[in-house]
């Protein structure tokens, strides 16, 4: 267990709609990162928040955003959702968002499967 | 923009052969990380190289980095069933500590 929870586990919803997915980060990390792992563009960074500010922006289409809140955990809403945003959406935290020697630990992620 | 590159991209291997994965990269990249993945889990952290010439060894897995080539390896010796996985490299380019990640290489070893 990497301490970083992901919710929920699984998510199934129809196209056009919109979903949250969550993020608490191990005790004490400050850095929330989210990746997309689908079949076709592999595994792929979204967006970093670093003790609530958005740090550094990655792949992330515009129906998608995210925040981090000041109890440090964070949210990744996604809209308009198309088929193919079938994906498993992954978070990670680390304990600062600088580089160094710190790592980033992954959660079990959330499956999405937009039908 | 960092690229990260895994050879090969499916790797079927006996039990108690050796083999070895590995990573280019396009530029420089502070931290060279490998990561494995069993199927539909979360991704768990192997390794993390900082420096050229660092290499790291955890049971049958040896991993090394040479920063000159911008190559990263990942060495199984003498495989076990238990270490079928798909294994991932990746690197950050410093400040965001943002990982790049290689297309992965599945393992599948054998009896």
């Amino acid at each position: 267990d990497s301490g970083v929870t992901q919710t929920p586990k699984h998510l199934i919803t129809a196209t056009g709609q919109r979903v949250t997915l969550r993020c608490s980060p191990r005790s004490g990390d400050l850095s929330v990162y989210w990746y997309q792992q689908s079949l076709d563009q592999g595994l792929q960074f979204l967006i970093q928040y670093y003790n609530g500010e958005e740090r550094a922006k990655g792949n992330i289409l515009e129906r998608f955003s995210a925040q981090q809140f000041p109890d440090l955990h964070s949210e990744l809403n996604l809209s308009s959702l198309e088929l193919g945003d079938s994906a498993l959406y992954f978070c990670a935290s680390s304990l600062s968002g600088r580089g160094g020697d710190t790592e980033a630990f992954f959660g079990q992620g959330t499956r999405l499967t937009v039908v | 923009e960092l690229k990260v590159e895994q050879n090969p991209l499916f790797l079927s291997m006996q039990e108690g052969k050796n083999y070895t994965i590995y990573c280019n990269y396009s530029t420089t990249s502070d931290r060279l990380y490998w990561y494995r993945q069993d199927p539909g889990k979360s991704l768990e952290s192997l390794f993390v190289l900082l420096s050229n010439g660092a290499v790291k060894q955890e049971g049958r897995l040896m991993a090394s980095l040479d920063t000159k080539a911008r190559l990263s390896t990942l060495h199984i010796t003498a495989a076990v069933h238990d270490l079928s996985a798909t294994y991932f490299c990746a690197g950050d380019t410093g400040t965001a500590s943002k990982l790049t990640f290689g297309t992965g290489t599945r393992l599948q070893v054998t009896l």
